[in-house]
């Protein structure tokens, strides 16, 4: 079976500090990695996707990506309060296919 | 451009009642996604549609779900005859083919079901 796993937290860090979730998958046929932000009782909100090996930045977002690993990380630097929230990670499954296998997701605490 | 439009936003109905939830893609986006969220199982894939035709609908739970996909501007999930054990928020999400947002799917806001 395809997994995504993620830490559940709650990760905690102080405003301003660098936020790092991390996200393992089963599937080596994978090629499509994404990450979504979800706020408390709202849906999910894509913020980052990465398809090749090294970094992707996106304003004080980096995407992280080792396929060789199977891992794909996300940076959030200079923290914010606005930035607590569940980060849920998803990757499409190799093949043609258009389908997503998300993980639990982290909760992340950014205290003031 | 508008998002994903989903109705209703909540839905409250009594064990045995049929549900009908709703959704619109975004223009131009030729795949449709509905997903189930609870605390238990996480977001969870039901079916897909590509072009208004399903492509895999291994994640609907039995047969008391269907879906169907008339236009490309118009998809429903139906629940029949609805049970607690269904109480979750539904998501549509839709995108489009490959190309330079690959795969990326967009999430309407979803709909609070509570089968009482």
């Amino acid at each position: 079976q395809k997994e995504v796993e993620q830490n559940s937290g709650p990760l905690s860090v102080p405003e301003g500090a660098i936020a790092s979730l991390n996200c393992t998958y089963s599937d080596r046929g994978s090629q499509s990695f994404f990450w979504y932000r979800q706020y408390s009782g709202k849906s999910p909100e894509l913020i980052m996707s990465i398809y090749s090996n090294g970094d992707k930045e996106d304003g004080r977002f980096t995407a992280q990506l080792n396929k060789a690993s199977q891992y794909v990380s996300l940076l959030i630097r200079d923290s914010q309060p606005s930035d607590s929230a569940t980060y849920l990670c998803a990757v499409r499954v190799g093949g043609a296919t258009n389908k997503l296998i998300f993980g639990t997701g982290t909760l992340l605490a950014v205290q003031p | 451009d508008a998002g994903v439009i989903q109705s209703p936003r909540h839905e409250v109905t009594e064990m045995g009642q049929e549900v009908t939830l709703r959704c619109k893609p975004i223009s131009g986006h030729d795949y449709l996604f509905w997903y189930r969220q609870t605390m238990m199982r996480g977001l969870e894939l039901l079916i897909y549609f590509n072009n208004n035709v399903p492509i895999d609908d291994s994640g609907m739970p039995e047969d008391r779900f269907s879906a169907k996909m008339p236009n490309a501007s118009f998809s429903t999930l139906k629940i029949q005859p609805s049970e607690p054990r269904d109480s979750a928020v539904y998501f549509c999400a839709s995108s489009s083919l490959p190309g330079t947002q690959a795969y990326e799917q967009y999430f309407g806001p979803g709909t609070r079901l509570t089968v009482t």
